[in-house]
């Protein structure tokens, strides 16, 4: 049972433009959401999270939305780099738990 | 401020050999997890420890596999008699835990079986 699916396994953005990936989970219960970047061969390294008390965190170029009564999040990147081609991946939390993965889409930067 | 450090960052063990992976966590965290990455997957939990407690194993396969995070030293992954099937990407991360704390990712031990 796939608990946090990112539907689009792979997604193209000219650079200077903004990229948007979507996450959507199924679990009411995950209190805490987070994104994640991962180039092959390395761990994944965390970008970004939000809280399921708010609708928007944003940190420089990145901001990530949650949508509660869709049981859905998205992360924008703006303006969109060549450095940001990578796989990413959602993850969602109840409490002092595990994560719990989406599959992760592809991302990448046309120059 | 070193990072979480996992190693051997590659390890090839023949088929019924042991396979034992190492963690050390980011300075001040006491929450380990371990998750791996199959192929062409996302990353699936296995365990989460507390310094000599398991407070999770419920994405650890029920033989071959545990798991430990002793009082002094890093968190072990140890895998017994390995098989073909077990060749994967072992990812540790650690946190600060509490419900808003992020978890942080090692490099991965890649555990290759032939």
């Amino acid at each position: 049972d796939q608990q946090v699916k990112q539907n689009s396994p792979s997604l193209s953005v000219q650079e200077g433009r903004i990229s948007i990936l979507n996450c959507d989970y199924t679990n009411s219960m995950f209190d805490y959401f987070l994104w994640y970047k991962k180039y092959p061969a390395e761990g994944p390294t965390f970008l970004i999270s939000i809280s399921s008390i708010k609708d928007k965190n944003e940190d420089g170029r990145f901001t990530v939305f949650l949508n509660k009564s869709a049981k859905h999040l998205s992360l924008h990147i703006v303006p969109s780099q060549p450095g940001d081609s990578a796989v990413y991946f959602c993850a969602a939390k109840l409490g002092n738990e595990k994560l719990t993965f989406g599959t992760g889409t592809r991302l990448t930067i046309i120059p | 401020n070193a990072g979480v450090m996992q190693n051997p960052r590659h390890l090839v063990r023949r088929r019924g050999q042991e396979a034992r992976l190492r963690c050390s966590p980011m300075k001040g965290h006491s929450h380990v997890y371990w998750y791996r990455q199959l192929p062409e997957e996302g990353l699936k939990f296995m365990v989460y420890l507390q310094k000599e407690n398991i407070i999770d194993e419920s994405g650890m396969p029920k033989e071959r596999f545990s798991a430990e995070f002793p009082k002094e030293g890093p968190s072990i992954l140890r895998i017994q008699q390995v098989v073909r099937g077990d060749s994967a990407a072992y990812f540790c991360a650690s946190s600060l835990g509490g419900a808003t704390s992020e978890q942080y990712f090692g490099p991965g031990t890649r555990l290759t079986v032939t």
